[in-house]
């Protein structure tokens, strides 16, 4: 399958920092990539979609203004979690669609953070 | 009604046991639908993908039914690296659009 990476991998930061994390496709471009967020024994919850050149589309009560999501080439989308609250604390996973394929997706191997 | 819905388990079943997973859908202009497998503190990994026909790989094997609305995944001869929540995912429009997971249902399987 394509190949999706994320960075950091885990990351622990103080209430009130940000975090930015980096989702990356590896040997292909992706126009758009996903962003979900899944807490402990929960399915995946779809934060927002992120269009490379354009403004990522949030979910319902998904914050925009403290989820920043930056999509600025065909293989980088980046999500910053502003002024971070232990609330905050999730797996956060990206996903990318390859063009021209099946439906399917592909997921990066997921960002764990911890609030403190 | 939930977009996507699957029975969350806990499936306990002893190793070469046949276990089948169900998963419907409300949106009936749905297009395509997988099965993923997330293993504990991991990213959810492609399946397969289900078919109107039926897909087999192995072990595994899916199936659609449009008229009533949901998917099936069946694993024969269970194996204890089986172990891991299988979720469904839907896609309603085209692959840019994002796929609509259920809450995934947990398989354990036991020697």
């Amino acid at each position: 399958g394509a190949v999706v990476s994320q960075h950091p991998s885990w990351v622990i930061c103080k209430s009130g920092t940000s975090v930015k994390i980096e989702c990356r496709s590896l040997d292909f471009q992706a126009t758009t990539m996903f962003w979900y967020r899944q807490f402990p024994k929960q399915s995946l919850m779809l934060m927002a979609t992120s269009n490379e050149g354009s403004k990522a589309t949030y979910e319902q009560g998904v914050e925009k203004d403290k989820f920043l999501i930056n999509h600025a080439s065909l293989t980088l989308s980046t999500l910053t979690v502003t002024s971070a609250h232990p609330e905050d604390s999730s797996f956060y996973i990206c996903s990318a669609h390859i063009p021209g394929s099946a439906y399917e997706q592909y997921f990066g191997p997921g960002t764990r953070l911890t609030v403190t | 009604r939930k977009e996507v819905e699957q029975d969350p388990g806990p499936f306990n079943v002893p190793e070469g046991a046949t276990v089948a997973f169900n998963c419907t859908y409300s949106n009936s202009a749905s297009q395509s639908f997988f099965w993923y497998r997330q293993d504990c503190r991991k990213e959810p990994k492609l399946l397969m993908s289900v078919y109107s026909s039926g897909n087999e790989d192995g072990r595994f094997t899916a199936q659609l039914n449009r008229a009533s609305q949901y998917i099936s995944l069946l694993i024969r001869d269970s194996k204890l690296s089986d172990s891991a929540t299988y979720l469904c995912a839907v896609n309603s429009f085209s692959g840019n659009t994002p796929l609509v997971f259920g809450k995934g249902t947990r398989l354990s399987v036991i020697a």
